[in-house]
């Protein structure tokens, strides 16, 4: 089992729909978790940062993670198409310097 | 603004050659990373540095070797290149200590192919 599980998709939502991303993981270590946001021929960018269980919103996004079920989301609200990108969750034990990644969901929003 | 540089966004190269692709980060941060990325595969970590002079395998290291001479630059090397190396690569630096500085920041990645 991968440490790390994430559906690649693509997914194509229409404009103004909410998008639902989603993670599992094995190593119950992890206690940080990242949503990184990656535009094509791009580096990724941290998007959402949270730290063991519990919600985190920031304007349209909201993160949430579910450590009992080793499970992260990170819900777009109102998507737009500058949404259109790769989505990538990652997370870390605690004092390591390593971040496993998923491998990214392509969502593309259509005007 | 944080950045993270790297010198060559598109790199064409024979198998066998000697291969260096540079990072440098403006930010005075202590940890640098270089990562591949590939459809299907995701990120992976192939080496890090803590520290000037100071390195640690990735996932996987085999086929490439680091050097930080200076603190802002983390250089990555392919021995003798091969076709299997040919992928998008990624530098990130992060600073040290401190939950909140968990932040990787990348560079825009160099796209390497190897024919």
């Amino acid at each position: 089992q991968k440490e790390v599980e994430q559906d690649p998709g693509p997914l194509s939502v229409p404009e103004g729909a909410i998008v639902s991303l989603n993670c599992t993981y094995s190593n119950s270590a992890f206690q940080y978790f990242m949503w990184y946001r990656q535009y094509s021929r791009k580096g990724p960018e941290l998007l959402m940062y949270t730290y063991s269980s519990g919600n985190k919103e920031d304007g349209r996004f909201t993160a949430q993670v579910d450590k009992s079920s080793k499970y992260i989301s990170l819900f777009i609200r109102d998507s737009q198409p500058s949404d259109s990108a790769t989505y990538l969750c990652a997370m870390k034990k605690g004092g390591s310097e390593k971040l496993v990644f998923g491998k990214g969901t392509k969502l593309t929003v259509n005007p | 603004d944080v950045k993270v540089t790297q010198s060559s966004r598109y790199l064409v190269k024979r198998t066998g050659e000697k291969v260096f692709l540079e990072c440098v980060q403006d930010m005075d941060h202590e940890n640098m990373f270089w990562y591949r990325q590939d459809p299907g595969l995701g990120l992976r970590l192939i080496y890090f540095s803590y520290d000037v002079k100071m390195k640690e395998k990735g996932d996987i290291p085999e086929g490439y070797s680091v050097s930080r001479e200076k603190k802002e630059r983390f250089s990555l090397i392919l021995e003798s290149a091969s076709t299997n190396q040919t992928s998008m690569y990624l530098c990130a630096s992060r600073a040290s200590g401190g939950r909140a500085k968990d932040e990787q920041f990348f560079g825009p990645g160099t796209r390497l192919t190897v024919l």
